[in-house]
């Protein structure tokens, strides 16, 4: 079975400082890794995906995501945050497509903006 | 077209009552998906429908659940007799099957669902 961990739940970051949200997965085959963002009360915003290629992928509003096989990782980046970052965000793997391309979901890390 | 729509956007239901919500997909996608994400939590798959056919159910989705996308185009979800337990965001998403490629899932803004 997938399963997604992010290992934190809060992340506290300066505007103008750097971000890293960590994401680990268990997937058996090549897997289909998104990350989402989530305003309060708002449905899901997609930010970037990774499908296969380049292990480094870019997405919208300045954030990028490395995928490393050898770690299970695909952490997601972005070098100077803005207070309108502030949001919980997801990390979630997609089976392949003979199981329904579901995703499964991490618990989210909910990042805060110091001015 | 302006994305996945969801109806109504908040609900709030008596225990025991039936609640049925709408989500209409971005034009043209022929996967549908339903998710419920409880407060604090990440959303759950719920069930998912190719076109018309509904290809998997969690089993989160007990008997009280009922899911239809009875033309291929918009689709509801159906809570019978609800509980307390039942209160969370219940979220759709849309995607476009592109064969062996992995499909990418756009979210609406959820119906938020409140049992007293």
């Amino acid at each position: 079975a997938q399963s997604v961990t992010q290992p934190d739940i809060h992340i506290t970051v300066s505007e103008g400082a750097s971000l890293e949200l960590r994401c680990n997965y268990s997937y058996g085959a090549t897997p289909y890794l998104f990350w989402y963002v989530q305003s309060p009360g708002q449905g899901l915003q997609l930010l970037l995906k990774y499908f296969s290629g380049d292990t480094l992928v870019q997405g919208i509003k300045g954030f990028e995501a490395e995928f490393k096989r050898s770690q299970s990782s695909f952490n997601l980046r972005k070098p100077s945050v803005h207070w309108s970052d502030a949001a919980e965000y997801f990390c979630a793997v997609g089976a392949i497509k003979a199981a329904g391309n579901k995703l499964t979901f991490g618990g989210g890390t909910r990042v805060l903006v110091k001015p | 077209d302006t994305g996945v729509s969801q109806n109504p956007r908040h609900k709030i239901t008596k225990r025991g009552q039936n609640v049925t919500f709408r989500c209409d997909p971005i034009s043209e996608h022929n996967r549908l998906y339903w998710y419920r994400q409880t407060l604090g939590q990440g959303p759950e798959f719920l069930t998912y429908f190719q076109n018309e056919a509904q290809l998997e159910k969690s089993r989160l989705l007990s008997d009280r659940f009922s899911a239809e996308r009875p033309k291929g185009s918009f689709s509801t979800l159906e809570i019978q007799r609800t509980e307390q337990g039942d209160s969370a965001m219940y979220l759709c998403a849309s995607s476009f099957d592109r064969g062996e490629m992995g499909d990418t899932q756009y979210f609406g803004p959820g119906t938020r669902l409140t049992v007293l």
